[in-house]
């Protein structure tokens, strides 16, 4: 069975301690990999999309890797308002469905 | 704000009722995804549509339905409610299958 699997499940940081969240997964045939940021009560809001191993992208104090069987969002020195909960979802080849797996999230708290 | 929009954003109900909710895709995004969110499940991908057909089903139980009308919106229709129906129902929508998908404000639903 296809599976997403992040850690920690919380994660709680003072401002300017960087640190890294976790996504394994393990799927038959992946297609991409996506990092969503999710504040309460709203929408995911699209962060990156992986395709392949050896991937990086970056945006501000966010930085995610993939490897072929996780994937990596790094955070260098955050902010208060980095706290959210972050989610890594995977969309994998077979039946046809284009529609995402996600992993439960890691919900990171930055202290000021 | 992605550009996906859903309606009502809150909706209270009792068990046993038939609720439809509404979204608009993003302007020339074909694809539009429902997802439902609960605590205890995590975000779930239920049913994909593309450009007015059904594309994929993933967990969506027989008393839920969806359509996509000619002008792209879509509905997802929810019968025979139950409590553990009680969730956040998200819609996301992509230009064509294999690119990240947008998502919506989603609509909070309470089934008493």
């Amino acid at each position: 069975e296809d599976q997403v699997t992040q850690s920690p499940e919380a994660l709680r940081l003072q401002e300017g301690e960087s640190s890294s969240l976790n996504c394994s997964y393990t799927v038959s045939g992946l297609r991409g990999l996506f990092w969503y940021r999710q504040d309460p009560g709203k929408g995911p809001e699209f962060l990156f999309t992986l395709y392949s191993a050896g991937e990086e992208k970056e945006k501000e104090r966010l930085k995610a890797t993939l490897t072929k069987k996780e994937s990596f969002l790094h955070i260098t020195a955050p902010k208060p308002e980095d706290s959210a909960t972050y989610l890594c979802a995977v969309q994998f080849s077979g039946g046809g469905a284009d529609g995402l797996t996600f992993g439960k999230g890691t919900h990171l708290i930055i202290q000021p | 704000d992605s550009g996906v929009t859903q309606t009502p954003k809150h909706l209270i109900t009792a068990t046993g009722q038939r609720v439809t909710l509404r979204c608009s895709p993003r302007s020339g995004d074909l694809s539009v995804y429902w997802y439902q969110q609960s605590l205890d499940q995590g975000l779930q991908f239920l049913i994909q549509y593309y450009n007015g057909e059904e594309r994929a089903k993933g967990n969506i139980l027989e008393r839920f339905s969806a359509q996509q009308f000619p002008d792209l919106h879509s509905e997802l229709n929810l019968s025979s409610l139950e409590l553990g129906d009680s969730a956040l129902y998200f819609c996301a929508s992509s230009p064509r299958g294999l690119y990240e998908q947008y998502f919506g404000p989603g609509t909070r639903l309470t089934v008493t």
